[in-house]
C-alpha cells in the first residue's frame, strides 16, 4: 500500500482565495482525521470522519473551513476564503476500526504546508 | 474532556545515553489507547510505540521503552542508548476506545541529541 496520499505538498495562495487540500486514506482504513500543525497550538484535530461520516468538527476554527469525505477512498479540507492565519501544515491520517486489528494507530501522510500571503 | 499534556517543551541529551520524555492524559475512558510519535525535520509523523489500556505490561520497541502507570494516567517514553537520528520533535497521543476512534495529541516535546 502506497499509504496515506496527500496532495498538493506545498500551497502558496493569495489571501481571499479558495483553497483545496486532498488526502487519499488507506485502503480499508475507516478513520480519517484533518490536523493542524502551527509552532503556537502544536497538532490539533479539526475533523475526523467514521465510515465517511464526519463524527466531531467541533476542532475547525470557523466556517471558512469545510471538509468532505465523499467516499471511502478520498477526502477534502477546503478553506474559503484563505487568511495568512491559516498558514500552517495541514496533516490527514486514517486508521483501521478498533478491534478488527490489533494495531489502531493513526498513519499520516506527508502533509501540505499551506502559506497564504 | 480528554486532554494530553507534554510538559516539557524541550530536551537535550548526550549521545549513548538515555533520556526520559514525560506524557500525562486526562479521561474517564477504561478503554483507550496511547502512542508516541515521532517527527523529523522531514514532518513526517513516525510512530515509535504503542500501548493498549488494559495491557499492564508496558510496551518495548528496540532502545524505546514505556512506563505506562494507568491509575496516574501518566505514559512516558525511555530512549535508551541516544542516536544522533532520534532528534526530533515527540508526540505523545491518546486514542479513545470503542467505535468512537478519536486521536488527540499533546503539544510535543523536542529533542536535540548532543555528540
Amino acid at each position: 500500500d502506497a499509504g496515506v496520499i496527500q496532495s498538493p505538498r506545498h500551497e502558496v495562495t493569495e489571501m481571499g482565495q479558495e483553497v483545496t487540500l486532498r488526502c487519499k486514506p488507506i485502503s480499508g482504513h475507516n478513520s480519517l482525521f484533518w490536523y493542524r500543525q502551527t509552532m503556537m497550538r502544536g497538532l490539533e484535530l479539526l475533523i475526523y470522519f467514521n465510515n465517511n461520516v464526519p463524527i466531531d468538527d467541533s476542532g475547525m476554527p470557523e466556517d471558512r473551513f469545510s471538509a468532505k469525505m465523499p467516499n471511502a477512498s478520498f477526502s477534502t479540507l477546503k478553506i474559503q476564503p484563505s487568511e495568512p492565519r491559516d498558514s500552517a501544515v495541514y496533516f490527514c491520517a486514517s486508521s483501521p476500526r478498533p478491534g478488527l486489528v490489533m494495531n489502531t494507530e493513526a498513519f499520516f501522510g506527508q502533509g501540505t504546508r499551506l502559506t497564504v500571503v | 474532556a480528554q486532554t494530553v499534556t507534554q510538559s516539557q517543551p524541550e530536551m537535550s541529551v548526550q549521545e549513548a545515553e538515555t533520556v526520559t520524555l514525560s506524557c500525562t492524559y486526562d479521561t474517564s475512558e477504561s478503554d483507550y489507547y496511547l502512542f508516541w510519535y515521532k517527527q523529523p525535520p522531514s514532518r513526517q509523523m513516525i510512530l515509535v510505540i504503542r500501548q493498549e489500556a488494559y495491557k499492564q505490561q508496558n510496551a518495548t520497541e528496540n532502545r524505546f521503552s514505556v512506563n505506562f502507570q494507568k491509575a496516574a494516567k501518566s505514559f512516558s517514553l525511555k530512549i535508551s542508548d541516544s542516536q544522533l537520528g532520534d532528534a526530533a520533535m515527540y508526540f505523545c497521543a491518546y486514542k479513545y476506545g470503542g467505535a468512537t476512534n478519536k486521536l488527540i495529541f499533546g503539544t510535543g516535546t523536542l529533542l536535540a541529541v548532543q555528540p
